[in-house]
């Protein structure tokens, strides 16, 4: 079964440089989501993307951004890398339905590394 | 979002049922019970959900007592590939088409030979 594409799966950076990251979703799911993971910590929400539209806000500094295309692929951009920045990014993608909470299935990840 | 307790870390043998109870006192009435794995640097991966008393799938079950204030996921004869985090997650629907998983401090658990 097709599952979550992320690229790059790896990516290094130089402080206050720029980095895109892609995530691609299951076919036919609509609900895009992303989370940060630091070293030894916990997955982290950042924000998500339902039809194209954001549709919530966690932790995600001013300095990122993100948004999700008409073929329903999200990226997020981070300007201004900072040291802390480093860390593994999960996208996940889930089919939006009524009832209980969808399942939401994580992409490999993106592990960025900011020196 | 209703906060979780659970174990730090767990250990168990080979061939054994383990059982990771997760403590949830302020659970709300329409909050769900999930639980994800996770191995090291992998995304995580669903494995349970559940409302009220018992799911069962092929993996594992999920037990909730009728007070909903705490759930067990249940394992049952683990193998060395079973080492992974696990997270409980209690939450709700937080907005149009949006889940937000909000993870807590997960079980280390280690499958010994």
């Amino acid at each position: 079964a097709a599952g979550v594409i992320q690229s790059p799966r790896h990516l290094i950076k130089e402080k206050r440089e720029t980095a895109t990251l892609k995530c691609y979703p299951i076919p036919r799911h609509d609900t895009v989501y992303w989370y940060q993971q630091g070293p030894g910590q916990d997955p982290q929400f950042l924000i998500s993307f339902y039809e194209k539209m954001q549709s919530d806000k966690g932790s995600i500094p001013d300095r990122f951004s993100a948004q999700q295309f008409s073929d329903y692929h999200s990226e997020l951009n981070m300007s201004s890398l900072e040291l802390g920045d480093s860390a593994l990014y999960f996208c996940a993608s889930s089919k939006d339905s009524t009832g209980p909470p969808d399942t939401q299935y994580f992409g490999p990840g993106t592990r960025l590394t900011v020196l | 979002l209703a906060k979780t307790t659970q174990p730090i870390s767990m250990d168990s043998y080979e061939g054994q049922e383990v059982n990771i109870t997760c403590s949830h006192n302020n659970i709300a009435t329409n909050d769900y019970i999930t639980w994800y794995q996770q191995f090291p640097s992998q995304g995580p991966r669903f494995i349970i959900q559940g409302y009220k008393t018992k799911v069962t799938n092929e993996v594992a079950s999920l037990f909730i007592p009728a007070d909903r204030k705490s759930s067990t996921l249940s394992l049952p004869r683990v193998s060395l590939s079973d080492t992974a985090v696990y997270y409980c997650l209690v939450g709700l629907y937080s907005g149009a088409g949006s889940y937000q998983l909000t993870f807590g401090k997960g079980t280390k658990l280690s499958v010994i030979p």
